[in-house]
């Protein structure tokens, strides 16, 4: 079966800092889907991605996915203490079925 | 712009006793979806629902669960019995599957807390 794994699981940085959060696969990715969540929250959506090499910006936040669509990466730049929260990959699986799988989830805590 | 809801936001309940978690999916939407995540771990696949009949289901939707579309606009999920280790935030999802929309792409909603004491 396919899995997602987030690396890394927790990352602590200063604010204004850069960080770089991934996500790889196991299979190759049909629609990779990134997510904030408060911790015991709902999803926010933050981008989706379905093109290999394709990169998409929001704000402060830009997710890319590779060629091969095995792997995506989600960098913030001057990373804020908004940015706080837990970061979820998720996926379309290639199984011709509608359910998304998730990654483990990296923890972020920005220090003012 | 249109989102899921769900209701309660947060369900207490005792062992053993019945609940039924509510959701509105995105009123155009054909295919809805329930996932759970216990504080602190993954969240997981439950259910997928189209054409008022389940298209999957996780090996931990076992009998103890039930979905149902009571109307045009609710997509229920139902808990009998419940354990300690149902404990968790369940959310709702729905995707249009209408020609021109991206397919796969799901619209979460805000979760249902459920605590089983």
């Amino acid at each position: 079966s396919q899995e997602l794994e987030q690396s890394p699981q927790s990352l602590i940085v200063q604010e204004g800092k850069n960080l770089t959060i991934n996500c790889t696969s196991s299979k190759t990715l049909y629609g990779l889907y990134w997510y904030k969540q408060k911790y015991g929250e709902g999803l926010i959506f933050l981008m989706m991605l379905q093109k290999g090499g394709e990169e998409k910006s929001h704000e402060k936040i830009t997710a890319k996915l590779d060629e091969k669509k095995q792997q995506s990466s989600l960098h913030i730049t001057a990373s804020q203490p908004s940015h706080a929260g837990i970061y979820l990959c998720g996926a379309d699986t290639t199984s011709g079925t509608y359910k998304y799988i998730f990654g483990t989830g990296t923890r972020l805590k920005v220090l003012a | 712009e249109p989102e899921v809801t769900q209701t309660p936001s947060h369900q207490v309940t005792q062992m053993g006793q019945e609940v039924i978690l509510r959701c509105v999916p995105i009123s155009n939407h054909l295919y809805f979806y329930w996932y759970r995540q216990i504080l602190g771990q993954k969240v997981e696949f439950l259910v997928s629902f189209y054409n008022n009949e389940i298209s999957e289901k996780s090996e931990i939707f076992d009998d103890q669960f039930s979905v149902e579309r009571p109307d045009g606009s609710n997509f229920t999920l139902k808990i009998r019995s419940t354990k300690l280790e149902d404990s968790a935030m369940y959310f709702c999802a729905s995707s249009s599957g209408l020609a021109g929309d991206l397919p796969y792409e799901q619209y979460f909603g805000p979760g249902t807390r459920l605590t089983v004491t």
